[in-house]
């Protein structure tokens, strides 16, 4: 079974730049999320989305963040502008189902100069 | 609110010697607990859950943890680290009455040693 894909794998942009994040999740998840992990931290949720409808958004900042998950399968994290402290690794997870055991894609290093 | 704590930032062990790696947790009603390991430039990999039932869970790579209702704790054990154990372990909790997020300790980076 294939996990979770997510590309591209590392980003480097300059500040004030657009940059966009996809995620595929597991065949037959329906529940998607978007974490944010800085350095020497833990994950910290940014959005859930069961299938296409974002159920919890509540941390995710949105003067600059957007997501979308249109058909309620791939989803996209965008920033516009990015700034010099959103360099971080971003990951995606889905699971069966809302609070279902989460799996991990490999993460989008991002390092915004 | 929900929070969890692993007091380690990292834990050296000795190739074959057994493995502890702490975690403490804070959470209103019954916990779901779960452990996952990052390799360098890799996702997080589940290794294991509790959810209800046997206080100790075994889990991917031969790792286990025990969960103490009492000592609020779910500490990550191995029998026989191996070189390849090392990496970065992350706890975590999610409360349960409703849907809860997942709240990840800050890790416990665990360095095994030929």
């Amino acid at each position: 079974e294939a996990g979770v894909v997510q590309s591209p794998r590392y980003k480097i942009i300059e500040k004030k730049q657009p940059v966009a994040f996809w995620c595929n999740p597991i065949s037959g998840h329906n529940t998607l999320y978007w974490y944010l992990q800085n350095l020497g931290q833990g994950p910290e949720l940014l959005i859930r989305y069961e299938n296409e409808e974002a159920v919890d958004d509540s941390q995710l900042p949105k003067d600059r963040f957007s997501a979308e998950r249109l058909k309620g399968v791939d989803s996209t994290l965008k920033i516009q502008p990015a700034e010099l402290g959103d360099s971080a690794v971003y990951l995606c997870a889905s699971s069966p189902s809302p609070g279902g055991t989460e799996f991990f894609g490999p993460g989008t290093r991002l390092t915004v100069l | 609110a929900q929070s969890v704590a692993q007091p380690e930032d990292q834990v050296n062990v000795a190739e074959g010697n057994p493995l502890t790696v702490k975690c403490t947790y804070s959470v209103s009603g019954n916990p779901y607990l779960f452990w996952y390991v990052q390799y360098p430039n890799r996702g997080l990999q589940f290794l294991l859950k509790y959810i209800t039932g046997d206080n100790l869970v075994k889990g991917s790579y031969g790792f286990e943890a025990e969960f103490n209702k009492s000592q609020t704790s779910f500490h990550l054990k191995k029998p026989s680290a191996l070189v390849s154990d090392s990496a970065l372990y992350f706890c975590a909790v999610r409360g349960t009455g409703g849907y809860n997020k997942l709240i990840f300790g800050a890790g416990t980076r665990l360095a095994v040693h030929p």
